[in-house]
């Protein structure tokens, strides 16, 4: 079966940098997104990664390594407005997504 | 402003009602998509079209079917609501087939 695995919730403090982590197991690979969405909101685009290294995108950035089936978020200088779920998303063989169930992020002043 | 628009936003429906969710895009993308939305669950794709007058099933489609009789407008029908269906529905674009997505505001439909 295809999985999608990433941590249920998280809390970080403002001003600091969280990662949140994200493994699959699908069948093929072709492309891994991340989404943020916010309570009651739709998901938005955040970042999308097909080869292996890390993309930054102000202040967060994406990582992938495709041999580990593994990918994480990096949120730096954290800001209030960052409390959001954080959906993690696979494209497989066969062009679909596959999704996680997100993780909520929490951030305390 | 571009994007996507669904209709209603909030719906509470008695169970065995027939209903259509109304999605439009003004964007002019080729795919469009239905998800539905359920606590601790990932999105889960319902049904999906790759162009105008072809459609597709999703990971969970029974009870439900589409429509896709041109580029803008892809309604999603519950043909006899059940319970189970309670849910949010996040109707989706994207220029290419699983592209980026580009996402609705959602419709909460509540049957009871």
């Amino acid at each position: 079966g295809q999985n999608i695995d990433q941590p249920t919730e998280m809390t970080a403090t403002e001003g600091a940098i969280v990662q949140i982590n994200c493994t699959y197991q699908t069948s093929g690979f072709n492309g891994l997104f991340w989404y943020q969405q916010h309570a009651g909101e739709a998901p938005t685009f955040l970042s999308y990664n097909v080869l292996d290294g890390l993309e930054e995108k102000g202040r967060f950035s994406s990582f992938l390594s495709r041999s580990k089936g593994y990918s994480y978020l990096l949120l730096k200088e954290l800001q209030m407005k960052d409390s959001a779920s954080y959906l993690c998303a696979v494209k497989d063989s066969n062009y679909q997504l596959i999704w996680g169930a997100g993780t909520k992020l929490i951030i305390k002043p | 402003i571009a994007g996507i628009t669904q209709a209603p936003t909030s719906q509470i429906l008695a169970a065995g009602r027939r209903m259509t969710l109304r999605c439009t895009q003004d964007m002019r993308h080729n795919a469009m998509y239905w998800y539905r939305q359920d606590l601790g669950l990932g999105l889960r794709l319902i049904h999906y079209s790759n162009t105008a007058g072809t459609t597709g099933k999703g990971e969970v489609p029974d009870g439900y079917s589409v429509s896709r009789a041109n580029t803008d407008d892809f309604p999603l029908t519950l043909a006899s609501a059940v319970p189970s269906q309670t849910s949010v529905y996040f109707c989706a674009s994207s220029p290419v087939d699983a592209g980026e997505l580009f996402f609705g505001e959602g419709s909460r439909l509540t049957v009871l």
